[in-house]
């Protein structure tokens, strides 16, 4: 079955640390990856996305993630987060063909100030 | 406007009634979604289409539940005799589509459903 596995529900960090966000999906065939950021009181929005190339994809406001093809895994990373990283994240796939996109259920990210 | 337009933003309705949600997507999308969003879930698929034409219906939860798109624009979701599992945020996308699945997709704000 297709599906997305996100499973840090709440991640809490403070200010300047590091962050990784688990994503692991299970689908068949050439994939099509996305990270989505939901801020509060604002609709979802894209961060970054992955087609093809280089497995190391950067996205907005420092943003990267990696896939790892033999790990079912597209994590997203952040180095130092900041205060206004507070969001929720969604991490998505759709296939080469396909246009329906499956999502994780989400990670919300609080940041301490 | 420049994104997609979801109407209305919040809706309150008793349960047993029909509720109609309009979506209007990026101008020269063709490819235009549906999604539920239920408190603490993610974001349930159900349906999109191609066109006029939908493609996929699978995420329909039930025969209550049906949608159009008209002119290659406008969609409209209908749910008939509202249940209180209705209640949830439903989302709009929209997507330019040439082939591939690989075509990020445009959010609109939502609407807020409740069902008393």
């Amino acid at each position: 079955a297709q599906s997305v596995s996100q499973h840090n529900h709440h991640v809490i960090l403070s200010e300047a640390a590091s962050l990784e966000l688990g994503c692991n999906y299970s689908y068949g065939g050439t994939v099509n990856l996305f990270w989505y950021v939901q801020y509060p009181g604002q609709h979802l929005q894209l961060l970054l996305k992955y087609f093809s190339g280089d497995p190391l994809v950067k996205g907005i406001k420092g943003f990267e993630a990696e896939f790892i093809k033999s790990k079912f895994s597209f994590n997203l990373r952040k180095p130092s987060v900041q205060w206004s990283d507070t969001a929720e994240y969604f991490c998505a796939v759709t296939g080469s063909s396909a246009s329906k996109i499956i999502f994780g259920s989400g990670t919300r990210l609080s940041i301490r100030p | 406007g420049a994104g997609v337009s979801q109407s209305p933003s919040n809706k309150v309705t008793e349960k047993g009634k029909d509720v109609e949600l309009r979506c209007d997507p990026i101008s020269g999308h063709t490819a235009l979604y549906w999604y539920r969003q239920s408190l603490g879930q993610g974001l349930e698929f159900l349906i999109y289409f191609q066109g006029n034409s939908a493609p996929d219906k699978s995420g329909l939860p039930s025969d209550r539940f049906s949608a159009e798109r008209t002119g290659g624009s406008v969609s409209t979701l209908t749910i008939q005799r509202t249940q209180q599992e209705d209640s949830a945020v439903y989302l709009c996308a929209s997507s330019l589509t040439t082939g591939g699945g690989n075509q990020p997709q445009h959010f609109g704000d939502g609407t807020r459903l409740s069902i008393l």
